[in-house]
């Protein structure tokens, strides 16, 4: 079965830090791969995407994610996070088919301290 | 851009009885609909999918007889949590595909249900 996993479950960081979330999958075959953010208080948004081409894939925000196939990792970056970037933020794949249905990871929680 | 609503956004309910949720893409057309369930400090999982015109498919171990889905028009899909236990108390989120883009999916603010 697909199975999704991030890795840190609770992060701290200092405003100007660096961001590094990691996010693993399990599924042989072709995969779109995406990062989603809940802001406290609102609905998931997409950060960015991958479905194919260059494996450094840039969002919104700053935000910026590199594809591995070797290594089925999909980790989130950002160079230097801000405040405002407190929030929940969700690894997740789309596997086998045009289905639409999404795989999400566990969710990491990122506290940005002023 | 493209909004996906849910209603209501809290509700309360007794042990037994039966409570629906609705949810509506407001500015797009969806065929296609998707339920998740997320539980405190955990992910969201996927329920089941709603299909315009057309039974839902529900993913494995969820029980399709206590979550009704039902995908009326293209723009509101309804999911109907039966004879409700304090087990089904949990965060309800469903997303939409906008046009032809199954991988582009947008996710309503959820529904918080809680059943005593």
């Amino acid at each position: 079965a697909q199975s999704v996993s991030q890795h840190n479950h609770h992060v701290i960081l200092s405003e100007a830090a660096s961001l590094e979330l990691g996010c693993n999958y399990s599924y042989g075959g072709t995969v779109n791969l995406f990062w989603y953010v809940q802001y406290p208080g609102q609905h998931l948004q997409l950060l960015l995407k991958y479905f194919s081409g260059d494996p450094l894939v840039k969002g919104i925000k700053g935000f910026e994610a590199e594809f591995i196939k070797s290594k089925f990792s999909f980790n989130l970056r950002k160079p230097s996070v801000q405040w405002s970037d407190t929030a929940e933020y969700f690894c997740a794949v789309n596997a086998g088919g045009n289905t639409g249905k999404l795989i999400f990871g566990q969710g990491t929680t990122l506290q940005v301290k002023p | 851009g493209a909004v996906v609503s849910q209603h209501p956004s809290r509700v309360i309910c007794k042990s037994g009885t039966s409570v629906k949720i609705e949810c509506r893409s407001l500015d797009f057309q969806a065929t296609t609909m998707f339920w998740y369930r997320q539980f405190p400090k955990q992910s969201l999982m996927l329920m089941a999918t709603s299909n315009e015109g057309s039974k839902a498919t529900y993913e494995q171990g969820v029980e399709k007889d206590k979550f009704l889905i039902n995908h009326a028009s293209l723009t509101l899909s309804t999911l109907t949590v039966t004879s409700a236990h304090p087990e089904d108390s949990s965060f309800y989120i469903c997303s939409a595909p906008r046009g032809g883009l199954y991988y582009e999916q947008y996710f309503g603010p959820g529904t918080r249900l809680t059943v005593t």
